[in-house]
């Protein structure tokens, strides 16, 4: 049972358009959530993060939104960059335990 | 070093065969964890330390799985009898605390390939 889902394999962009990438977890004890942005042949770079107290945080570019009575979040970039081609990874913690748990990712293709 | 450096990268085992991993963290990071992607999928959770303390390894796939740090710096991801199921990236993480609200910094991997 896959407790934090992406269902969209891929997604493709114009540059200078918006990119939102939406991720569902089933745990009602996860309580921190963060994106990691992985490249080929690297392992993953974190990106952005949020608490469960809030349901918004925002740097520069990229904001990601947390709805927890629907268990959904998402990432948006704006404006979408050639360079943020890449697979984008939501995980999900619950603060204290350690690990997270991953979703299987999102392929953004920002096209010129 | 900067980041977080794993050896070997690629690594080709025969069926049967043992292979160890190692994870070089970030100097003075308290906390280290193994992940396995497969191919396609996210990174899955195998073990977790805070300092040498082995806190978690409830990941870890079966007992041919083996994973220690025991100056609570470098570790090693030892599998024994490796199987073709075994192939995968492994990923190892590090972070400052028990919990870094900056995320974990990732190594690049390493290439598990069991022929």
């Amino acid at each position: 049972d896959q407790q934090v889902k992406q269902n969209s394999p891929s997604l493709s962009v114009q540059e200078g358009r918006i990119s939102i990438l939406n991720c569902d977890y089933t745990n009602s004890m996860f309580d921190y959530f963060l994106w990691y942005k992985k490249y080929p042949a690297e392992g993953p770079t974190f990106l952005i993060s949020i608490s469960s107290i809030k349901d918004k945080n925002e740097d520069g570019r990229f904001t990601v939104f947390l709805n927890k009575s629907a268990k959904h979040l998402s990432l948006h970039i704006v404006p979408s960059q050639p360079g943020d081609s890449a697979v984008y990874f939501c995980a999900a913690s619950a603060v204290n335990a350690g690990k997270s748990t991953f979703g299987d990712g999102t392929t953004l293709t920002v096209k010129p | 070093g900067a980041g977080v450096s794993q050896s070997p990268r690629y690594k080709v085992a025969k069926r049967g065969q043992d292979v160890a991993l190692r994870c070089d963290p970030i100097s003075g990071h308290v906390s280290l964890f193994w992940y396995q992607q497969a191919l396609g999928q996210g990174p899955e959770f195998l073990t977790y330390f805070q300092n040498e303390a082995q806190l978690d390894k409830s990941g870890l796939p079966s007992d041919r799985f083996f994973a220690e740090r025991p100056e609570g710096s470098v570790s090693t991801l030892k599998i024994q009898r490796t199987q073709q199921e075994d192939s995968a990236v492994y990923l190892c993480a590090s972070s400052l605390g028990g919990f870094d609200n900056y995320g974990y910094t990732f190594g690049s991997g390493t290439r598990l390939t069991v022929v």
